[in-house]
């Protein structure tokens, strides 16, 4: 089967930086997601990588080590506003190009 | 403005019945999902369909039925045999693609009566 594997919870401060890690095991890999998600709300895109290394994308940055089967999505600069879950899903090859998702890491953003 | 939407917002189901989520996008994606997700979990897949008329099942199939006549509907009937659908159903889509994004709908929350 496939597993992917998450904090359940992590509290930072406004303004602060926060690392959000995911490791996975699966049967093969066509690449990572990251995805967040308000309580009641539908999950909305935030990156994608394929490859090793770092990708940014204003005050979010993702990096992917497929040796190590390890993700982190960074965030800086921390706003209210990203107090959310967010969720690693992996694409695995031959499933129907669906996503397989982790359970995800509830993010609160303290004053 | 392309996308995909989910009705109703909010349903409840009786002991016994059958219910259906309807799930229809026009981003002219082939595939579409439908996901399970409980309080404080992550997704866990349902049902998909690469192409109109065909359909597999996810991890947590039993319980569940869905169709695909058109392209752009793929509705979603929970049925009395699930004996636990209390959760929140989110529809997804994509096009074919290793890297292609899913695109969510907005989510039906099920609850029992």
């Amino acid at each position: 089967g496939q597993n992917i594997d998450q904090p359940t919870e992590m509290t930072a401060t406004e303004g602060a930086i926060v690392q959000i890690n995911c490791t996975y095991q699966t049967s093969g890999f066509n690449g990572l997601f990251w995805y967040q998600q308000h309580a009641g709300e539908a999950p909305t895109f935030l990156s994608y990588n394929v490859l090793d290394g770092l990708e940014e994308k204003g005050r979010f940055s993702s990096f992917l080590s497929r040796s190590k089967g390890y993700s982190y999505l960074l965030l800086k600069e921390l706003q209210m506003k990203d107090s959310a879950s967010y969720l690693c899903a992996v694409r695995v090859p031959g499933a129907g190009n669906m996503l397989t998702f982790g359970g995800g890491t509830r993010l609160m953003v303290k004053p | 403005d392309g996308g995909i939407t989910q009705s109703p917002k909010y349903l409840f189901r009786k002991e016994g019945q059958n219910v259906t989520l309807s799930c229809e996008q026009n981003l002219n994606h082939d595939a579409m999902y439908w996901y399970r997700q409980d309080p404080g979990q992550g997704l866990r897949l349902i049902y998909y369909s690469q192409i109109v008329n065909d359909f597999q099942k996810g991890d947590i199939a039993e319980g569940y039925s869905v169709s695909r006549e058109k392209k752009e509907s793929f509705p979603l009937t929970v049925t009395s045999a699930q004996k636990n659908p209390t959760a929140f159903y989110l529809c997804a889509s994509s096009s074919q693609g290793a890297n292609e994004k899913l695109f969510f709908g907005s989510g039906t929350q099920l609850s029992v009566l």
